[in-house]
């Protein structure tokens, strides 16, 4: 039971310009979302969280946005730089407990 | 220290042999995890510890035994795994708000 999807499991970009990267969700129990972004052969790093009393959420260059009603959440990344190409997971959790993961998109940003 | 330290970060082994991987964090976080990922797919929960007590199972078959003989502590014990059973396995650490995860290690059955 896929409980959060990825969609698109990859992206290319050009460096400067916006990427966006989106989440659907189908629980609606989940209260906490975040976004980690892996490199191979490392654990997942922690990037931005959004609560689910929140619709917005912006950290530097990274914006994460809930759309409740809609079960959607996405990051955005303005502006991409090449350093930011990794695969991006969504997860979600319920009162912190058992967090969830998408399949992950691969976010290529070009130079 | 804010780092979640997994050992070993390779692991090679026979379907025969037990072995054991080891997770450590000095964060005081009281809820420890192990998670386990397949190439290109999701990290997939397998089990929650909270206060040094196994609080979730994800119906883990038994050959994966967890541990926690402490708080700052959590190992996983391997006894007859399956080539299937070959992943990139996560250790993740939380209190409060998000989760901190160690580099894994990359377990190969063979």
């Amino acid at each position: 039971d896929q409980q959060v999807k990825q969609n698109s499991p990859s992206l290319s970009v050009q460096e400067g310009r916006i990427s966006i990267l989106n989440c659907d969700y189908t629980n609606s129990m989940f209260d906490y979302f975040l976004w980690y972004k892996k490199y191979p052969a490392e654990g997942p790093t922690f990037l931005i969280s959004i609560s689910s009393i929140k619709d917005k959420n912006e950290d530097g260059r990274f914006t994460v946005f809930l759309n409740k009603s809609a079960k959607h959440l996405s990051l955005h990344i303005v502006p991409s730089q090449p350093g930011d190409s990794a695969v991006y997971f969504c997860a979600a959790s319920i009162q912190n407990n058992d967090m969830r993961f998408g399949a992950g998109t691969r976010l290529t940003v070009k130079p | 220290d804010t780092e979640v330290t997994q050992t070993p970060k390779h692991l090679v082994m026979g379907m025969t042999n037990k072995k054991s991987l080891k997770c450590e964090q000095h964060m005081g976080h009281r809820a420890m995890y192990w998670y386990k990922q397949k190439a290109k797919k999701p990290p997939e929960l397998m089990f929650v510890y909270s206060y040094e007590k196994l609080s979730i199972n994800e119906s883990v078959p038994s050959r994966f035994s967890p541990e926690c003989p402490n708080s700052s502590l959590l190992n996983l014990h391997l006894h007859a795994l399956q080539p299937e059973d070959s992943a990139l396995y996560l250790c993740a650490s939380s209190q409060g708000r998000g989760y901190t995860f160690g580099s894994g290690t990359r377990l190969t059955v063979v």
